[in-house]
């Protein structure tokens, strides 16, 4: 158990921007999480996925948020035209859920911290 | 849609007193209720869980009582050490609409030697 790993650990952009996150879970976890977080808050639920379909997205996300898992691994999350409303920190976590399986704990990585100027 | 209430921070203790966090929850059906917590410099991890009506889930000296009937889920610790300093999240996955876990604001403790 290597962990959830996360790709950058800092990321500074000029708004407007795109930019783009990587997330690689515990290799045998099929879900796959992207929560965001800000200074004082609990983490904001964003979009999962279950092997690579992707089963649920916040009606809060804009539509400049995009995430993937292609092959069911690894997973990245795009932010087009970046706003400073979007600086965060970006938290991706993943589980092991089998059929109705809710009770399953999560695992978080680091995170990647954005800041827009 | 689900929620999480939890009371506000921070805490402030001294080293060996008694510590309650409140948590309270709206869902529907029977969602399973949890803490994280996030030590200084790390990231979030699993403290505790209950799954079901009147479990109790415990580690590290914590507790928390799974209480339908409240619709709570409350943290103790009988006495608390300067290493407790952290962040604690209370959070619920809920069994219907979805397998996403809903997360707290957060309090945060302090606990003075």
């Amino acid at each position: 158990d290597t962990g959830v790993s996360q790709d950058p650990r800092h990321k500074i952009t000029k708004r407007g921007q795109n930019v783009t996150f990587r997330c690689d879970p515990i290799s045998e976890h099929n879900r796959l999480y992207w929560y965001r977080q800000t200074l004082g808050q609990g983490p904001e639920f964003l979009t999962y996925f279950q092997n690579e379909a992707q089963l649920e997205k916040s009606r809060l996300l804009s539509d400049r948020f995009s995430a993937e898992r292609p092959k069911g691994s690894f997973s990245t999350l795009e932010i087009q035209r970046t706003e400073q409303g979007d600086s965060a920190m970006y938290l991706c976590a993943s589980s092991l859920g089998e059929g109705g399986n809710y009770n399953s704990p999560l695992h978080f990585g680091n995170g990647t911290r954005l800041t827009v100027t | 849609g689900n929620s999480v209430t939890q009371m506000e921070g921070p805490v402030t203790l001294s080293e060996e007193a008694f510590l309650t966090i409140n948590c309270t929850y709206t869902a529907t059906g029977y969602p399973s209720l949890f803490w994280y917590v996030q030590y200084p410099g790390e990231g979030l991890q699993l403290l505790l869980k209950a799954t079901k009506a009147d479990d109790k889930g415990s580690n590290k000296g914590f507790e928390a009582t799974y209480r339908k009937e409240t619709t709570s889920f409350h943290l103790e610790k009988g006495s608390v050490q300067v290493s407790d300093s952290a962040v604690y999240f209370c959070a619920l996955t809920g069994n219907t609409g979805g397998f996403k876990t809903i997360f707290g604001a957060g309090t945060r403790l302090f606990v003075k030697a």
